[in-house]
């Protein structure tokens, strides 16, 4: 069965710095699709960035962008000028045929 | 456009009453419909999905279960709530075979007392 990892349950920026989020997947299939989701304290699931797995090149949006690893089945999610409206729960997620398979993710706070 | 709606917001139920959470979605035809619960501090347990009308397939045998009597509605239910039965519930809708971004409704916190 495929699962989601994200080992870091909190992590905590400087506004304007960098941050890194960490996911791990397990799937014996070749092609699937990843996402990171944001939600804020208002429990609304929002998408921040997909990735496909057939494309080598990392998937950007704005100050998101993704470090996809194939090989080693690894899904980070990189973060650049950090804002306080960034402060939110992150999920990463895959899917493959219907099913979209969540993380426990990683509440990202961030400090004025 | 598409939007989906999930009702109500908020709902506490006594042990042992019956439950009936709905969700319709707009602008779009045969989604992929799906229902997620999120129990504190965790992340999002898939409950059930369906890809069409009566197709129901589910991912985590427990107290509930789930129909879909229209192409856009989705109904989550229970003929006696536990208390483990509390948390958050989102639906959500896709398209396709799992290729796109999954949309999400706004949820419903359940407190079963």
């Amino acid at each position: 069965a495929q699962t989601v990892t994200q080992s870091q349950p909190e992590m905590s920026v400087q506004e304007a710095e960098t941050v890194t989020l960490s996911c791990t997947y397990d799937t014996s299939e070749s092609d699937y699709y990843l996402f990171w989701y944001k939600q804020p304290p208002s429990r609304q699931m929002i998408l921040v960035i997909r990735q496909e797995a057939y494309k080598q090149q990392n998937a950007t949006e704005n100050r998101f962008s993704v470090n996809f690893q194939k090989a080693a089945k690894s899904f980070s999610l990189k973060i650049s000028d950090s804002q306080l409206g960034d402060a939110a729960m992150y999920f990463c997620a895959y899917s493959m045929t219907y099913k979209y398979i969540f993380g426990t993710g990683t509440r990202l706070k961030v400090l004025a | 456009s598409q939007t989906i709606h999930q009702w109500p917001a908020t709902l506490v139920q006594p042990v042992g009453s019956p439950l009936s959470l709905e969700c319709t979605v707009e602008g779009t035809s045969n989604p992929n419909l799906y229902w997620y619960r999120q129990a504190a501090g965790r992340g999002l347990q898939l409950l059930f999905y369906s890809v069409g009308i009566g197709q129901i397939s589910s991912e985590v045998p427990q107290n509930l279960s789930a129909s879909r009597p229209q192409d856009r509605q989705f109904i989550l239910s229970s003929k006696k709530l536990l208390l483990s039965d509390s948390g958050f519930y989102l639906c959500a809708w896709s398209l396709g075979g799992g290729v796109g971004e999954a949309f999400f409704g706004q949820g419903t916190r359940l407190t079963v007392v």
